[in-house]
């Protein structure tokens, strides 16, 4: 049982440049979401995916887009990479959504560097 | 958005003593959840508390919640180094969670 895991857990981009960040969970979760982290902030949802099939944008979804491929998997793109996309993305997944009564298990992040 | 912010921003406690980590928030919720984030890694649920819940303990953690003045707080009793992390307080907003920007806990030794 792996949990949330993330690939890459490293990548540098250069401005303008696309990439795919996946992630997957096998806890059989309904819910996954992707998350930004800057230093000295919290965590701000970008996307998230209520149950299969379904996506929502959430506090900064611009310059992403997001593909919940099954109920494993959940994908972030970027399209045309940005400096200001520098951060650390976390993905995570929770049984169930609706008023978030469940705790969300997290990845381990992926450091991503755009110049 | 709501969201929940914790205080204070930082906090260093000699190893042994007790952490107390507080966080407010400004609508009304059904629940509220606390994460460690250890340097460099995901974020990992340490408890969540109910809306018509008002103290809940696990191990060595306790947290309050008041709901009349949308705070909560999270004890941490006989700090030990391990406990040196980021703490977070998360608020549900209809079907996910906002988290505030964190408390950094240094133990030290």
């Amino acid at each position: 049982n792996a949990g949330v895991t993330q690939t890459p857990k490293f990548q540098v981009l250069k401005t303008g440049q696309s990439m795919t960040l996946q992630c997957a969970q096998d806890m059989n979760h309904n819910s996954m979401y992707w998350y930004r982290q800057d230093p000295g902030m919290g965590l701000r949802l970008i996307y998230y995916s209520a149950s299969e099939g379904t996506t929502d944008k959430g506090e900064v979804p611009n310059g992403y887009n997001v593909s919940r491929l099954n109920k494993r998997e959940f994908s972030l793109r970027l399209e045309s990479a940005a400096p200001s996309q520098t951060s650390v993305y976390f993905c995570a997944s929770s049984a169930l959504a609706g008023r978030s009564s469940y705790e969300q298990y997290f990845g381990p992040g992926t450091r991503l560097t755009v110049t | 958005s709501q969201q929940g912010e914790e205080d204070p921003q930082a906090l260093s406690i000699q190893e042994g003593e007790n952490a107390t980590m507080n966080c407010s928030y400004k609508t009304s919720i059904n629940n509220l959840q606390w994460y460690r984030q250890n340097s460099g890694r995901g974020l990992v649920h340490l408890i969540l508390i109910r809306s018509n819940e008002r103290e809940k303990h696990s191990g060595r953690l306790r947290v309050t919640l008041d709901t009349s003045k949308k705070s909560s707080s999270l004890l941490i009793t006989a700090s030990r180094a391990a406990d040196t992390a980021s703490y977070f307080c998360a608020t549900d907003e209809k079907d996910k969670i906002i988290f505030g920007k964190g408390t950094r806990l240094h133990i030290l030794p």
